[in-house]
């Protein structure tokens, strides 16, 4: 039972480049949700979804696409990585929104 | 926007002393509170949900106050182990569908 997985652990990318983040889970959680964390903002919403098939925007979702089609896996793919993109990305699920959230290791991204 | 405020620290405080710390929420419609704890490079892990009755967990106790919309946190005999940052985290009145809304964390030192 390996929880949460992220993967990779540690990207670095070239302005422009575009990539997959990936997280999956074994937890059979309806929610799933991706976070960024930078110094001195907090973890702010990226994209969520509460079921396969269903995706929704977060606070922060501007270059960014995400989708959903099974329960285990939700990848966040950067469009095109600009510089503003370096953080760390925490992947999460839940049985529901308002409920524990389980965090994902965090994969740390830096855009060159 | 919903807003989640927390004094950011440092609090550097002896081992065996007792310290609390609060945050303020923005939304009246808030439905779920939660203390999450982040150890240094790590994901955030759940320490415990905060009820309206209030709810203690060992020699942590957290507080809700929702006419001041606000939440505390307790921790008594502290411990090294102790030494964390802790994140406040509130729901929207949608349930949290739409995701957690973090405050930005207290860091706590404890010194032996």
């Amino acid at each position: 039972n390996a929880g949460v997985t992220q993967t990779p652990k540690f990207q670095v990318l070239k302005t422009g480049q575009s990539m997959t983040l990936q997280c999956a889970q074994d937890m059979n959680h309806e929610y799933m949700s991706w976070y960024r964390q930078d110094p001195g903002m907090g973890l702010r919403l990226i994209h969520y979804s509460v079921g396969a098939g269903i995706t929704d925007q977060g606070e922060v979702p501007n270059g960014y696409n995400v989708s959903r089609s099974t329960t285990e896996d939700f990848p966040l793919r950067l469009l095109s990585a600009a510089p503003s993109q370096t953080s760390v990305y925490f992947c999460a699920t839940g049985v529901g929104g308002g409920e524990t959230q389980y965090f994902g290791p965090g994969t740390r991204l830096l855009v060159l | 926007r919903k807003e989640v405020e927390q004094d950011p620290g440092p609090f550097n405080v002896p081992e065996g002393a007792t310290v609390a710390f609060n945050c303020t929420y923005s939304n009246s419609a808030s439905q779920s509170f939660f203390w999450y704890r982040q150890d240094c490079r790590k994901e955030p892990k759940l320490l415990m949900s905060v009820y309206s009755s209030g709810n203690e967990d060992g020699r942590f106790t957290a507080q809700l106050n929702r006419a001041s919309q606000y939440i505390s946190l307790l921790i008594r005999d502290s411990k090294l182990s102790d030494s964390a940052t802790y994140l406040c985290v509130v729901t929207s009145e949608g349930g949290g569908a739409d995701g957690l809304t973090f405050g930005k964390g207290t860091h706590l030192i404890i010194q032996p």
